[in-house]
């Protein structure tokens, strides 16, 4: 069973909308992470943040801004997005930076479509 | 060279039978390996983690680590239709927080 819930399931937005994606994990985990995946392709990684602090950010489009409200929220702001930002947008956590075990558990994803 | 390596498969198994996914990787000093299932359009589900070289058994699936030759593997033992699923290889880098994900191995069990 997952603890790592999203919102929305499914998002369709223009071009000129802002939209956000929310994340929220009941695992007590210190890290949180997103990802874009697009079909047939395995997860690549946009923002992990470590205790509430951005602690990557994978030269992702500044279209793309997250935020980290507190260490069981995390959301991403979207902006001017383009068709081929559409993707499933994953979000996962982990227990916390420099853990040899750091087994990440997703989120169930949302679909997102730009039009 | 890809940090982590799959055969993309498809790779197709009779029902009952073992499946056999395997997994290279690059950098020697990677401490933390993981198998993830992904049914079509649903999220990763971690079902396997390992961390030290040998077998780990957990019901149907098996791990296997070598670390000398940098090679994971995962074995599926009386292979079920709803295995079938693409299985996502990850490796995580040493120190930090980033894990690579393989391209994945999509796996057919025909009943």
């Amino acid at each position: 069973d997952t603890e790592v819930t999203q919102t929305p399931k499914h998002l369709v937005m223009g071009m000129t909308n802002k939209k956000s994606l929310k994340c929220e994990q009941h695992m007590g985990h210190r890290a949180m992470y997103w990802y874009k995946q697009k079909a047939k392709k395995p997860p690549e990684l946009m923002f992990v943040y470590s205790y509430e602090k951005l602690s990557i950010n994978e030269s992702v489009p500044s279209r793309f801004s997250p935020e980290c409200p507190n260490s069981s929220l995390l959301n991403l702001h979207l902006h001017a997005l383009q068709p081929e930002d559409s993707a499933l947008y994953l979000c996962a956590s982990s227990q916390g930076q420099g853990e040899v075990r750091n087994e990440q558990f997703f989120g169930p994803g949302t679909r997102l479509t730009v039009l | 060279q890809k940090e982590v390596e799959q055969n993309s498969g498809p790779l197709s198994v009779p029902e009952g039978a073992i499946a056999s996914l395997n997994c290279t990787y690059s950098d020697r000093g990677s401490q933390s390996f993981f198998w993830y299932r992904q049914y079509s359009g649903k999220s990763p589900e971690l079902i396997m983690s390992i961390y030290s070289n040998g077998d780990k058994e957990d019901g149907r699936f098996t791990a296997q680590l070598n670390k000398a030759s940098q090679y994971v593997s995962l074995l599926i033992r009386d292979s079920q239709p709803s295995d079938s699923a693409t299985y996502l290889c990850a490796v995580k880098r040493p120190g930090g927080f980033k894990t690579i994900f393989g391209a994945g191995t999509r796996l057919f069990v025909k009943a």
